[in-house]
C-alpha cells in the first residue's frame, strides 16, 4: 500500500522556523514527483512547492520564495520542507502529495493526511 | 498566474440527480486540467486528469469535459457518498500550479 506520512508541524512564533517531513512507503519513492499543498481549515487548496523525482528543478509559489526550501532524500524515502521567516499567512494544514508517470507528476495521486502549522504569537 | 474560478460555490441536489460543476480559467489552457474530490478530514482525491481521463478507481458516473477556458465536471447520478468539495487544478502554465476555490456539493 502506498503511504505518505507528514510530520513536523506545530505552533511557532512569527519569524520562526519549522521543518516538515513527508515519509513515503510502499512504492519506489525515487520515481515520484512530490508536492506540498497548504489548506487553511475550512478553506481551499493552495499549491506551495514541488520537486522532481531526482531532486532537480524545485519550484515555489511566489509568497514563499526565498523563505521555504524543498528537498528530498530518496535513500530515506523522505521529502522535506524547510520553512523560515514564518508568517501568520503560512498557517494551515500542509499535505504532501506525489505521483509518477504522465498522470502523477503534475496531478498528485497519493496524499498524506497532513501536518498542521500554526504561526502565532 | 492562471486563476481558476469555480461555480457555483455550493450545489444542493438529491440522489439520482445530475450535477454540473464549472471551472473557468483566466487564460486558455492546454488540456492540463484536473478535478479532485475532498471530504472532511481527508486529503484530496484525484478524480479526473487532462480534462476527461478518469483516474484509477473513479466511477464512470464522473466525467470531465471542456476546452480553452471552460471546463465541466459532471456527476451523472448522484449518490449520498458524493457529498464533498470539488476542486479543479491546472498545470498548463506552471509554476505555479493553481486550484480553483472549490464547489461544495451537498446531497439532500
Amino acid at each position: 500500500e502506498i503511504q505518505f506520512v507528514e510530520s513536523g508541524g506545530g505552533l511557532v512564533q512569527p519569524g520562526g522556523s519549522l521543518r516538515l517531513s513527508c515519509a513515503g512507503s510502499g512504492f519506489t519513492f525515487g520515481a515520484y514527483w512530490m508536492h506540498w499543498v497548504r489548506q487553511v481549515p475550512g478553506k481551499g487548496l493552495v499549491w506551495v512547492s514541488h520537486i522532481e523525482s531526482d531532486g532537480r528543478n524545485p519550484t515555489y509559489t511566489d509568497s514563499v520564495k526565498g523563505r521555504f526550501t524543498i528537498s528530498r532524500d530518496n535513500a530515506r524515502s523522505t521529502m522535506y520542507l524547510q520553512m523560515n521567516s514564518l508568517r501568520a499567512e503560512d498557517s494551515g494544514m500542509y499535505f504532501c502529495g506525489g505521483g509518477t508517470g504522465v498522470r502523477g507528476v503534475h496531478y498528485p495521486e497519493y496524499w498524506g493526511r497532513g501536518t498542521l502549522v500554526t504561526v502565532s504569537s | 498566474e492562471v486563476v481558476l474560478t469555480q461555480s457555483p460555490a455550493t450545489l444542493s441536489l438529491s440522489p439520482g440527480e445530475r450535477a454540473t460543476l464549472s471551472c473557468r480559467a483566466s487564460q486558455t489552457l492546454s488540456s492540463y486540467l484536473a478535478w479532485y474530490q475532498q471530504k472532511p478530514g481527508q486529503p484530496p482525491r484525484l478524480l479526473i486528469y487532462d480534462v476527461y481521463n478518469r483516474a484509477p478507481g473513479t466511477p464512470a458516473r464522473f466525467s470531465g469535459s471542456g476546452s480553452g477556458t471552460d471546463f465541466i465536471l459532471t456527476i451523472s447520478s448522484l449518490e449520498p457518498g458524493d457529498s464533498a468539495v470539488y476542486y479543479c487544478q491546472q498545470h498548463s502554465n506552471w509554476p505555479p500550479y493553481t486550484f480553483g476555490q472549490g464547489t461544495k456539493l451537498e446531497i439532500k
